[in-house]
Order: C-alpha cells, then sequence, then structure tokens
C-alpha cells in the first residue's frame, strides 16, 4: 500500500460526459502528480501540483483540468470525453517537488467511456 | 528533453534463470533514474533509483540496477527469476530542475516459465 488514495476505481461513461478523480496523497506529501497510461500511448504525464500551484503540465488536454485544495488533495477532470480517454489514471504524490524524490503511486482510477 | 527506450516489450526468462531488463535513456543533463514495477491491477511500485551516488543501485526483491553513462543504460537485472516476479516493469527518468516529473519508457513484460 504506497499511501496514496484514488477514487473511484473503476468508471464507466459515456462520450460528451464529464468525471471527476479523486487523490488522496501520501499524509504529507506536499506534491500530486496525474498521470495516463493507455495501451497506445503507454504512461503519460499529465500535470504536477506543488502544495496548491500548479507546478509543470505534460500532455495534459485542454478538456482535462486539475487542482490541488488547501487539504492537499487533488481532483483531475475530464470533460467532453471521447472513446480515446479510456485510460487509468494514475495519481502520485511525493514529499516535496524536488527532483529525484521518491514518487508514490495509487493504484489508479481505470476510465472506461463508450 | 528525457526519453526512455526500452528493449524488448515482452521478456520470457524460465524461473531460476538470470533476468535482464533493458533501458537506455537520454537527457541533456544528469538524469535520475528509476525503476518500477506494476502487477496486474496494481499501482506502480518503486524498485529502486539512481539519484548520482553509487553506479550500481539495489533494489527490492532481489533486484539491481547499473548506471552506466558511457552507455547511457541502465538496465535492470536479478540473479533468479521467482514465479512472482512475472509484471510489467517500467524504466523512467527525471532531469534536475524538471519538476520531479517523470518519462516513462514503453515497459516490459516480464514473463517467468515454471
Amino acid at each position: 500500500d504506497s499511501g496514496v488514495t484514488q477514487t473511484p476505481k473503476h468508471l464507466i461513461t459515456a462520450t460528451g460526459q464529464r468525471v471527476t478523480l479523486r487523490c488522496s496523497p501520501r499524509s504529507g506529501d506536499l506534491s500530486v502528480y496525474w498521470y495516463q497510461q493507455s495501451l497506445d500511448q503507454g504512461l503519460q504525464f499529465l500535470i504536477q501540483y506543488y502544495n496548491g500551484e500548479e507546478r509543470a503540465k505534460g500532455n495534459i488536454l485542454e478538456r482535462f483540468s486539475a487542482q490541488q485544495f488547501p487539504d492537499l488533495h487533488s481532483e483531475l477532470n475530464l470533460s467532453s470525453l471521447e472513446l480515446g480517454d479510456s485510460a487509468l489514471y494514475f495519481c502520485a504524490s511525493s514529499g516535496s517537488g524536488t527532483t529525484g524524490n521518491t514518487i508514490y503511486f495509487g493504484e489508479g482510477s481505470w476510465l472506461t467511456v463508450v | 528533453a528525457q526519453s526512455v527506450t526500452q528493449l524488448g516489450s515482452h521478456v520470457s526468462v524460465s524461473e531460476g534463470a538470470l533476468v535482464l531488463l533493458r533501458c537506455n535513456y537520454s537527457s541533456s543533463v544528469p538524469p535520475y533514474l528509476f525503476w518500477y514495477v506494476q502487477y496486474p491491477n496494481q499501482g506502480l511500485q518503486l524498485l529502486l533509483k539512481y539519484t548520482s551516488a553509487a553506479t550500481l543501485v539495489k533494489g527490492i526483491n532481489g533486484f539491481e540496477a547499473e548506471f552506466k553513462k558511457s552507455e547511457t543504460s541502465f538496465h535492470l537485472t536479478k540473479p533468479s527469476a521467482h514465479m512472482s516476479d512475472a509484471a510489467e516493469y517500467f524504466c523512467a527518468v527525471s532531469a534536475p530542475g524538471a519538476g520531479n516529473m517523470l518519462t516513462f519508457g514503453g515497459g516490459t513484460r516480464l514473463m517467468v516459465k515454471p
């Protein structure tokens, strides 16, 4: 158990809909990351937050957005969903945003868009 | 920018045989390197990491990896494979100053035959 909690574990929704994925980082971790894992794209970094502020942005679509709240939990919002958004979405956390810090991953949220 | 190439998307070994999973990286600055393992329906678990200390890094479950700057490689090895090692393995790189985000390779699925 990494200590990173993600909900829901599985989600099935229709094209065009909007979903929110939730993440609670490990106790004390200030940095939260979101990754997408799909068969065709592999593991891709989406976005990083550090203590409530956006720290780095990767290949995140404009239809997707994220935020980190004062209690350090984070949400990833996916809107206008397309079939190609079906993937496993990981949240991860680390103690700080410093390079080399170990990043701990949650078990992921499986999103299926039908 | 950083990139990672994992040679061999599938590797099959017999139980008790040497495990060798290959990883080559590209980075404009001295990188930090990581190996993660993903068991079926689970999140990513850190096996080991290199952050510019000893070039031979020992990790969990008997795995180790050697950083070879001249070959830009960070191959993962284990002297004797167990059935429980069957999983997908990901090599990842981050660069100092890059906000600690990880760039992953495409993954190698390790199969262990009895």
